[in-house]
Formats: structure tokens, sequence, C-alpha cells
């Protein structure tokens, strides 16, 4: 059971806007900025996003992040075969010492 | 360019120890944070373990407090797991994670826990 908590799946056909969802709690997402990773199959995780809605240099701006309270929102537009990936958010949790915390994970599926 | 680099993993019986390795180049080791962050069979990360810039404050998931070291030397640009008493649960790619929100990544090192 993750802290913050992702739909296991979603999925869009080429050229969709397809969102993705992450929620958590007051002593996370609620006080501290959150980032979004992309893990491609067999590969490592990349920064996709970060402090909320910030995309690294590299990260087209198909990517965006959203946050509002104690969810977040990563949003993919113009879908692409090779966005098919898993995608995972994070942020810091204030509570019991300190943590960092992740998602469960979205599997998204392009169709 | 930004390197991280795991070594150290491999098969080990359970309640056995072993040690992580992450060399870092092409950033400022010493300014950043550094991270571990592991991925078991099939499932999603999981944070294990960060460690100041200094060294002086570090943070454990609560699952590895007590059994799992993170240190770290600048002078080297190396960062460090020392995994003591492993359990079967342990097992999983482990992660070298640089910077504050986990910029940059290395390409893993597998841990198997097993008899």
């Amino acid at each position: 059971q993750s802290v913050l908590t992702q739909p296991p799946s979603a999925s869009g056909t080429p050229g969709q806007r397809v969102t993705i969802s992450c929620s958590g709690s007051s002593s996370n997402i609620g006080r501290n900025p959150v980032s979004w990773y992309q893990q491609l199959p067999g590969t490592a995780p990349k920064l996709l996003i970060y402090s909320n809605n910030q995309r690294p240099s590299g990260v087209p701006d198909r990517f965006s992040g959203s946050k509002s309270g104690t969810s977040a929102s990563l949003a993919i537009s113009g879908l692409q075969s090779e966005d098919e990936a898993d995608y995972y958010c994070a942020a810091w949790d204030d509570s019991l010492n300190g943590r960092w915390v992740f998602g469960g994970g979205t599997k998204l599926t392009v169709l | 360019e930004v390197q991280l680099v795991e070594s150290g993993g491999g098969l080990v019986q359970p309640g056995g120890s072993l040690r992580l390795s992450c060399a870092a180049s092409g950033f400022t080791f010493s300014s950043y944070w550094m991270n571990w962050v592991r991925q078991g069979p099939g499932e999603g990360l999981e944070w294990v373990a960060s460690i100041k810039r200094d060294g002086s404050e570090k943070h454990y998931v609560d699952s590895v407090k007590g059994r799992f070291t993170i240190s770290r030397d600048n002078a080297k640009n190396s960062m460090y797991l020392q995994m003591d008493s492993l359990r079967a649960e342990d097992t999983a790619v482990y992660y070298c994670a640089s910077h504050d929100q986990f910029d940059y990544w290395g390409q893993g090192t597998l841990v198997t826990v097993s008899s």
C-alpha cells in the first residue's frame, strides 16, 4: 500500500491527452513539491517533472504537471507510442522523521 | 554529463551482508543529497535512504532501519549502502539517484536474497 495513490493503469490513443492523478495528504503533497518519473520498459526511471510543474531540459512540453491541495496530476498531450511506460509520482513526507514517498505507479498503454 | 554507476549487487543468503557502491561524475558531488531507491521484481519504486551533502543527516525507510547504513565519501565522489541482516523481501534492483528530487539515476544493480 503506497502512501501516494495513483491509478494502476491508464490508456489513450495517439494524439489524445491523458492525465494521471496522484493523491496524498497534508504531510506530503499538501506541503512539499511533487515530482514525476517515467520508466520505460527495462530501463531506469527518468525525471519528467519537478517542483510540481517544472520540466528538466530535454523533456518535451507535451508533458505538464500541476498540484492542488493534497493532489497532483501529470498530463500528457499529443500522446505518442513511445510514451508507453510506467509513471510514478513522489514527494517528501514530513511525518515519521521525514521520508520520501512514491506512488504505486501507473502503467500507460498507448492503444 | 551526469553519470551514476552502481556496483556491488549479487546473490546473498538470508541474514547475509552486501555493500553497494555508487560512483558519480559530471557534477559537484558534494553539493547534493544522494539517495538509494529500490524496485522489487514486478513492483513499483520504493525509496530506501538519503544522505545530506556532508553526510551529517541521514534518513531511512522504516523497513531497513537498523539493518542498512548509507554513507558517502565526497573525496571519491562515491556513495555506499551497507546492507546487513538481509531478508528475502530486500530482493530488488537498487538504484542510486542524485540531487534533491532524484534528478539523475544510475542503471541499477540487482540484489537477490535467497538460499
